[in-house]
């Protein structure tokens, strides 16, 4: 089915270990978006591609790296994972001019740093 | 950053029951969207409103948008178990293309 795929789904970490969540998404979407969802929050922006080959911070970027490998791909990585990073997080990707057409949003990975 | 509080957080309720959720900012946005989320998967695009004091209907489902696009509100008649979910706001600034602002969430469960 069309969509944006995550992986992993679960995963735990230790403080102070690293990892890459991998986002894609088969749609021929231009932008992609990177999520943290807490509790009572809502959806905070941590990091956002416009287009192929930009990134640029969004409201929580501290912690996290981006790559936009493609126009498929969007990777999160965590280069040494604290436990205020536990979070669910989520990818999402749409065409310009979101504000008609909305993101399409992946399933999730849910992080757990003990 | 611009905020959208949703109002209220909580909510349960009974089958056949009216509500409303509210969704409030000091800010103007061009336009505001309505997520729905399940447990386990990510927030699916319910309605786009784009001018103020516009209302869309969406089944059940009454969407408006403030007059001055700084809030909106979801009015559901006669709730059945299957709107259970977290209803999400989110907001595209007037400066910012593509971005959106999400809401702090509304977790509805309607109950036989």
């Amino acid at each position: 089915n069309a969509g944006v795929t995550q992986t992993p789904k679960f995963q735990v970490l230790k403080t102070g270990q690293s990892m890459t969540l991998q986002c894609a998404q088969d749609m021929n979407h231009n932008s992609m978006y990177w999520y943290r969802q807490d509790p009572g929050m809502g959806l905070r922006l941590i990091y956002y591609s416009a287009s192929e080959g930009t990134t640029d911070k969004g409201e929580v970027p501290n912690g996290y790296n981006v790559s936009r490998l493609n126009k498929r791909e969007f990777s999160l990585r965590l280069e040494s994972a604290a436990p205020s990073q536990t979070s669910v997080y989520f990818c999402a990707s749409s065409v310009p001019g979101a504000a008609v057409y909305g993101y399409t949003f992946g399933s999730g990975t849910r992080l757990t740093v003990v | 950053t611009q905020l959208l509080e949703q109002s209220p957080q909580f909510l349960s309720i009974q089958e056949g029951e009216n509500l409303t959720v509210y969704c409030n900012s000091s800010s103007v946005f061009s336009s505001l969207q309505w997520y729905r989320q399940e447990p386990g998967e990510g927030p699916v695009l319910l309605v786009t409103v784009v001018t103020g004091g516009e209302v869309k209907k969406l089944k059940r489902l009454t969407f408006q948008f403030g007059d001055a696009r700084k809030d909106s509100s979801l009015h559901i008649t006669a709730a059945q178990p299957g709107d259970t979910g977290l209803y999400l706001c989110a907001g595209r600034d007037t400066g910012t293309a593509s971005k959106l602002t999400f809401g702090t969430g509304t977790r509805l469960q309607v109950t036989l």
